[in-house]
């Protein structure tokens, strides 16, 4: 089967840096995702991470190693806005078009 | 705006109604997907559509039945519904089906089964 695992609920405070593990066991691997969704809102892109290594975009950051089934998502200056849902989500490297994903991170942002 | 619309944002029906969902992209995608999101579990890719024609079947059952008439729209059809399915159910679109694309969701669909 194929299984994800994240930490179910993360809190940090305003304007600290705070770091969501994703570690994932699928049958084959081509990237991994990171989405962001608020309550009531819809899941929005935040990164991809196709090669190991760190991609930074702004605040965010997010890191791949595939020799360890393992990435994370690094926020930094964290903002009350950031407080939100968390998900990693793996392309499985095979014919279909499934992404599979994590069942979240919930992450309060406390001032 | 997050450039994929969906309608109704909520429908409450019983077992034996049918509806249905639809799903709107203005962005010039060619692939387009249903996902199931219920609470405390990942989201459930359901369908996958690429330039109108389905690719994916995730072993949805038959009372889910997709519709593409265009790479613009996508409809999701209800039928004798179970309670089980009370969840979010949220349209995605992307520029191909390759899942290193990033995929726009939609705000979902809160659907209630009584």
């Amino acid at each position: 089967g194929q299984s994800l695992e994240q930490p179910s609920e993360v809190t940090a405070v305003e304007g600290a840096i705070v770091q969501i593990n994703c570690t994932y066991q699928t049958s084959g691997f081509y990237g991994l995702s990171w989405y962001q969704q608020h309550d009531g809102g819809a899941p929005t892109f935040l990164s991809y991470n196709g090669l190991d290594g760190l991609e930074e975009t702004g605040r965010f950051s997010s890191f791949l190693s595939r020799s360890d089934s393992y990435g994370y998502l690094l926020l930094q200056e964290l903002q009350m806005k950031d407080s939100a849902s968390y998900f990693c989500a793996v392309r499985l490297a095979d014919s279909s078009y499934k992404l599979i994903f994590g069942s979240g991170t919930r992450l309060l942002v406390r001032p | 705006e997050t450039g994929v619309t969906q309608t109704p944002r909520h429908l409450v029906m019983g077992m034996t109604n049918k509806k249905s969902l639809k799903c709107e992209q203005h962005l010039g995608h060619n692939a387009m997907y249903w996902y199931k999101q219920s609470a405390k579990k990942p989201l459930e890719l359901m369908f996958v559509y690429n330039f109108k024609e389905q690719t994916e079947n995730n072993s949805v059952p038959s009372r889910f039945s997709p519709e593409c008439p265009n790479s613009s729209h996508l409809f999701l059809h209800l039928h004798t519904l179970q309670p089980e399915d009370s969840a979010l159910y949220l349209c995605a679109s992307s520029p191909m089906p390759d899942g290193n694309q990033p995929q726009h969701f939609g705000d979902g669909t809160r659907l209630s089964i009584l």
